[in-house]
């Protein structure tokens, strides 16, 4: 238990679909991240936030997009995803006081079918 | 341009040997190195980290060596135990792209036999 919560564990949406996912972190932490992990590629940075304040957009596709209500909740709304798409998607939070250490969520496993 | 790459994809060893595993990084400009563990189905976890300003650093059965010189990080795991199975990951921080953007390896899984 890492105190990073994300659901669903696993989802499949067909390209036309609208899905989210979602991640929770209970460690008081200020800022949240979502990365992107694919077989056989290094982890992905697609967006942080630091304070609810979107501070990274890592040239990610519109099709993706995150919503951060507060410091403790971070959505990504999925949207005409392509099959390409298919990974595993990984929340993680951070006290951003500290160095680097990112505290991971179990990741959510999206299929794009 | 900033790569972290791993030297061996699969290390396969046996219980109770020690493991080391590699990692080589080229921007100089990195200050701050980490290791992940990912278990099967999960998400990575911290195991041990260090700065650029230090070459070792010991943790509970690991130990990290930096060796700026040649740019290369290892990760040793003393007595290795089947729950050590995992892909381990490392990452660096480069000192120039802030705390927040850590650059990541594609990770060397590790096979411990009994």
């Amino acid at each position: 238990e890492t105190g990073v919560t994300q659901t669903p564990r696993h989802l499949v949406m067909g390209m036309t679909n609208k899905k989210s996912l979602k991640c929770e972190q209970h460690l008081g932490h200020n800022a949240m991240y979502w990365y992107k992990q694919s077989a056989k590629k290094p982890l992905e940075l697609m967006f942080v936030y630091n304070f609810k304040e979107q501070t990274e957009n890592n040239s990610v596709p519109s099709r993706f997009s995150p919503e951060c209500p507060n410091s403790s909740h971070l959505f990504l709304h999925l949207h005409t995803l392509q099959p390409e798409d298919s990974a595993l998607y990984l929340c993680a939070s951070r006290d951003n006081r500290n160095t680097g250490e990112l505290f991971f969520g179990e990741g959510s496993r999206l299929t794009v079918l | 341009g900033e790569s972290v790459g791993l030297h061996l994809p699969t290390l396969s060893v046996q219980e109770g040997d020690n493991s080391i595993i590699n990692c080589a990084y080229s921007n100089s400009a990195s200050d701050y190195f980490i290791w992940y563990k990912q278990e099967s189905g999960k998400g990575p976890q911290f195991i041990i980290d260090i700065r650029s300003n230090m070459d070792k650093r010991q943790g509970q059965r690991v130990t990290v060596l930096l060796n700026k010189t040649v740019k290369h990080l290892s990760l040793q795991i003393a007595a290795t135990q089947p729950g050590d199975s995992a892909v381990y990951f490392c990452a660096e921080r480069g000192r120039n792209t802030g705390f927040q953007k850590l650059v990541f390896g594609t990770g060397t899984r590790l096979l411990v036999s009994p």
